[in-house]
């Protein structure tokens, strides 16, 4: 079955520590997202990414990095210069080319710094 | 600069009542896609619906209905005689809808946490 793989569900680093979040996706779509999520917040948008090799802040770009160097892989890197990096992280891929089009999101990597 | 609102933070009913989520939203973009995603405590999100803003029908699936309003630019979302499995939270959510159809980012709302007791 096609979709989205994040990995790993529960992630704990060292303050201080850099960290990557995998997402692969094998849906065969252009763009791919990632967002946060705090409690009791909505989601919010980090990176997105619309084509291989090119990638766009979102609103909360600080302190993160991404790449997409591969259609199916667009991973995440939470950066020691991100203030608060404890957060539920979600990823997320989009086509609308088709009639079925929309987003389709990964079941999400909870990161804990201590 | 794209918005979404859900005032509502935390409803609790008992089982079998009908609720409402609502949802407003503020874009200057004409063209747009609107959102319901179900997020159940193990924090994936479910997909519910999906509305383009030249689209006004109201839609029905089984025990869910939405009400989409540009007028009031409102995409409430109503679950008929809920059920214990309901409980979740639900979020609203926007993007921008380019002109070959394609979509830009969501923009969320902060979601509201439904409770249904038994």
């Amino acid at each position: 079955d096609g979709g989205i793989t994040q990995s790993p569900k529960y992630l704990f680093r060292k303050e201080g520590q850099n960290v990557t979040l995998s997402c692969e996706q094998n849906l065969n779509h252009d763009a791919m997202y990632w967002y946060r999520q705090d409690p009791g917040q909505g989601l919010r948008l980090i990176y997105y990414s619309q084509i291989v090799n090119d990638f766009q802040k979102g609103d909360i770009a600080e302190g993160y990095s991404v790449s997409r160097e591969k259609k199916e892989s667009f991973p995440l890197t939470v950066t020691s210069a991100q203030k608060n990096p404890t957060a539920f992280y979600l990823c997320a891929s989009s086509s609308f080319r088709s009639r079925g089009y929309g987003y389709t999101f990964g079941s999400g990597t909870r990161l804990t710094v201590v | 600069a794209q918005k979404v609102t859900q005032a509502q933070t935390e409803i609790s009913v008992v089982e079998k009542e009908d609720v409402t989520l609502d949802c407003v939203y503020e874009t200057r973009d004409t063209t747009y896609y609107l959102f319901w995603y179900k997020q159940p405590p193990s924090g994936e999100l479910v997909f519910l619906i999906r509305r383009n803003s030249f689209d006004e029908q109201n839609e029905i699936s089984g025990r869910y209905s939405w009400n989409f309003q540009k007028s009031t630019s409102s995409f409430n979302f109503t679950i008929t005689a809920s059920q214990v499995v309901d409980s979740a939270v639900y979020f609203c959510a926007l993007s921008f809808m380019y002109s070959g159809g394609g979509a830009d980012g969501l923009t969320f709302g902060k979601g509201t946490h439904l409770i249904i007791q038994p």
